[in-house]
């Protein structure tokens, strides 16, 4: 049973241009979590989707940043015009939502450096 | 949320037991504790959850004082590969369906050969 799966694994984008994530959560899992870690810096909550629906978006920078989990595919995380504040490691979580506190299955990330 | 606190760094020794400590006096009746670790370069991994009573499983036991203001995370023989972040993490089990993570600093663990 393959796990969280996240590409690119690294990914390197200029400044103004735009950055796109993508998650496969685990088989039978409803439920995608992302996460941000900045360099240096604990990991930080940014959005909670299920199949079509953002059910949490309150760690989401206001601008700039938008996310998706469409019926069919993967989760995507888009940052458009990246800044190099942006440079930062993401991770994806997967839970199959049957209950409130469902152990999240982390996938191994998306390193986004921003030249 | 409520607040969890723990050290930020310890140290043990390869093929020794550690006690990871975390302070959570605000905890509510109806907060899980919850333990994740992250290793170098990887995604943080579940470690073990509970509620009131101690709790064992293939990788470590979770402790629980009897006024929950406080829990134990055990290692029973630290190896290298335990060489991580740790994080005590509270979450609510009122909450119908799904509830983010709140990793606060964590607690750095250096294991010793």
């Amino acid at each position: 049973n393959a796990g969280v799966m996240q590409n690119p694994r690294h990914l390197v984008r200029r400044r103004g241009q735009e950055a796109r994530l993508r998650c496969s959560p685990m088989k039978g899992h409803s439920h995608v979590y992302w996460y941000r870690q900045l360099p240096e810096e604990g990991l930080k909550f940014m959005v909670y989707l299920q199949k079509e629906n953002i059910i949490d978006e309150s760690g989401m920078p206001k601008e700039r940043f938008s996310a998706e989990f469409p019926k069919e595919g993967p989760s995507i995380l888009r940052i458009q015009q990246v800044v190099r504040g942006d440079s930062a490691a993401y991770f994806c979580a997967s839970s199959p939502g049957t209950s409130a506190f469902d152990e999240q299955y982390f996938g191994p990330g998306t390193r986004l450096t921003v030249t | 949320d409520a607040k969890t606190t723990q050290p930020n760094s310890m140290e043990s020794n390869e093929e020794e037991p550690v006690h990871l400590p975390c302070n959570h006096s605000t905890i509510s009746g109806t907060d899980y504790i919850h333990w994740y670790r992250q290793l170098p370069s990887q995604g943080p991994e579940y470690v073990i959850h509970g509620l009131t009573s101690n709790v064992n499983n293939r990788m470590a036991s979770l402790a629980i004082a009897e006024d929950r203001k406080s829990s134990t995370l055990i290692l029973h023989r630290a190896t290298l590969r335990d060489a991580a972040v740790y994080y005590c993490i509270l979450r609510d089990v009122v909450l119908t369906s799904g509830s983010r993570l709140t990793f606060g600093e964590g607690t750095q663990l250096t294991v010793n050969p």
